[in-house]
């Protein structure tokens, strides 16, 4: 079964900084590329970032280009999002998202639970 | 970046009747990548369709899309209890992947 659960959200002043993992299970890791699709609360779905399967694409959404890095381990089945110089406006839930093959093909196959991020003074 | 429209924002129905969910693109949808997913309060989006008429495993055959270019359509043909959510349609045609705004389909 396919697991994806999210880990590190919580509450943070803006301008400072956040890292969200994303612990896998269920499938074979490396052999997918992974996205993080965001969700501010009561809102639509918006994608953050994508990484194929040996981190060689990386890609960004305009929104959060230059002060988020995504990454992967695939040792350790892991994915990350490191998230600086928060703004009040990246308030959502984070999702861990799982693409259909190991390119970054935009086809969101499988969803996490989600972890919720808020930027508040 | 591809502008995704859906009609309507809401869908008021009751159990048994048909759900129809247009989705408009602003340019052609590469490939007809399009997908629609399902979401439920408090729990994340489910994928239901790919390729805009591709049915995810596991999903009842009363889901249905349709569709090329720049419109496509969800259809449920006879509205479970459980079907009573937000829908969203996606193209990940040309990054960067958008979505719609969503249609929640309500009793």
């Amino acid at each position: 079964e396919v697991q994806l659960v999210e880990s590190g959200g919580g509450l943070v002043q803006p301008g400072r900084s956040l890292r969200l993992s994303c612990a896998t299970s269920g499938f074979t890791f490396d052999d997918y590329a992974m996205h993080w699709v965001r969700q501010p609360p009561g809102k639509g779905l918006e994608w953050v970032s994508g990484i194929t399967w040996n981190s060689g694409t990386i890609a960004y959404a305009d929104s959060v280009k230059g002060r988020f890095t995504v990454s992967r381990d695939n040792a350790k089945n892991s994915l990350h999002l490191q998230m600086n110089n928060l703004r009040p406006e990246d308030t959502a839930f984070y999702y861990c998202v799982k693409d259909r093959g190991p390119l970054h093909l935009g086809e969101f196959r499988f969803w996490g639970q989600g972890a919720l991020v808020t930027v508040s003074a | 970046e591809i502008v995704l429209t859906q009609s309507p924002d809401t869908l008021s129905l009751s159990p048994g009747e048909r759900a129809t969910v247009s989705c408009r693109a602003s340019q052609s949808v590469r490939g007809n990548y399009l997908a629609w997913h399902q979401q439920k309060p408090g729990q994340a989006p489910r994928l239901l369709i790919s390729g805009a008429s591709n049915r995810a495993p596991d999903i009842p055959d009363r889901f249905s899309g349709s569709g090329s270019e720049t419109d496509f359509t969800l259809a449920i043909s006879r509205l479970e209890p459980e079907d009573f959510a937000v829908y969203y349609c996606q193209q990940y045609g040309t990054s960067p992947w958008t979505f719609g705004q969503g249609t929640k389909v309500e009793i």
